[in-house]
């Protein structure tokens, strides 16, 4: 089955510097999540989309924005780079309502993004 | 906001021994609980998930209980063996397009 489909894998960018994370979400999943996990750390919320509007925003720093295209695919930009800025990245992605009546949220591999 | 604690962060059992971890949560409108796998490396995997309207759900070897009442969850895995070995988060949200929020997770060991 398709998963979600995350890239790069991984990133090296120096301090503020700028960085793009792409998201490809599961066929006909219309809601894609954005999360931050630090060493060691939990998955942190960050921002949501649904049918490409902003859906939910967490803790996610201003400098950092994100969109939904419309195909569904989503890009987080990060700009002025910090050191604590070093994480890994998940997407996530629900299905449609209307074809399986579940939220279940499916995450992809992650980018592992360092910034020195 | 919600907020979901999970305990222990750390555990240890013998291949075949069963695993229990437990989480609790804050916040009444949460009616959405997934647990996920996180091995080394890789994304958190759902490995089951479980809704207010169901006090408890098996899928082999994994079961999920919750206790709305008290607002905790747990997870239990019977006949553990090496591959079950990975980091387990437990989740909460209000379920539709809502956000979960993670527990701080709990890192398995099983030893053969």
């Amino acid at each position: 089955a398709a998963g979600v489909i995350q890239s790069p894998r991984h990133l090296i960018k120096e301090k503020r510097e700028t960085a793009t994370l792409k998201c490809y979400p599961i066929p006909r999943h219309d809601t894609v999540y954005w999360y931050q996990q630090g060493p060691g750390q939990d998955p942190q919320f960050l921002i949501s989309f649904y049918e490409k509007m902003q859906s939910d925003k967490g803790s996610i720093p201003d400098r950092f924005s994100a969109q939904q295209f419309s195909d569904y695919h989503s890009e987080l930009n990060m700009s002025s780079l910090e050191l604590g800025d070093s994480a890994l990245y998940f997407c996530a992605s629900t299905t449609r309502p209307w074809a399986d009546r579940t939220d279940t949220q499916y995450f992809g591999p992650g980018t592992r993004l360092t910034v020195l | 906001g919600e907020n979901v604690e999970q305990h222990p962060s750390t555990l240890s059992v013998q291949e075949g021994d069963s695993a229990v971890i437990k989480c609790t949560y804050s916040d009444s409108a949460s009616n959405y609980f997934p647990w996920y796998k996180q091995e080394l490396g890789k994304g958190p995997q759902l490995i089951i998930d479980i809704r207010s309207n169901v006090g408890e759900k098996k899928d082999q070897r994994i079961a999920v209980t919750l206790n709305k009442t008290a607002k905790h969850f747990s997870l239990h895995i019977t006949e553990t063996q090496p591959e079950d070995s990975a980091v387990y988060f437990c989740a909460a949200g209000a379920g539709g397009y809502q956000k979960v929020t993670f527990g701080t997770g709990t890192k398995l060991q099983v030893i053969p």
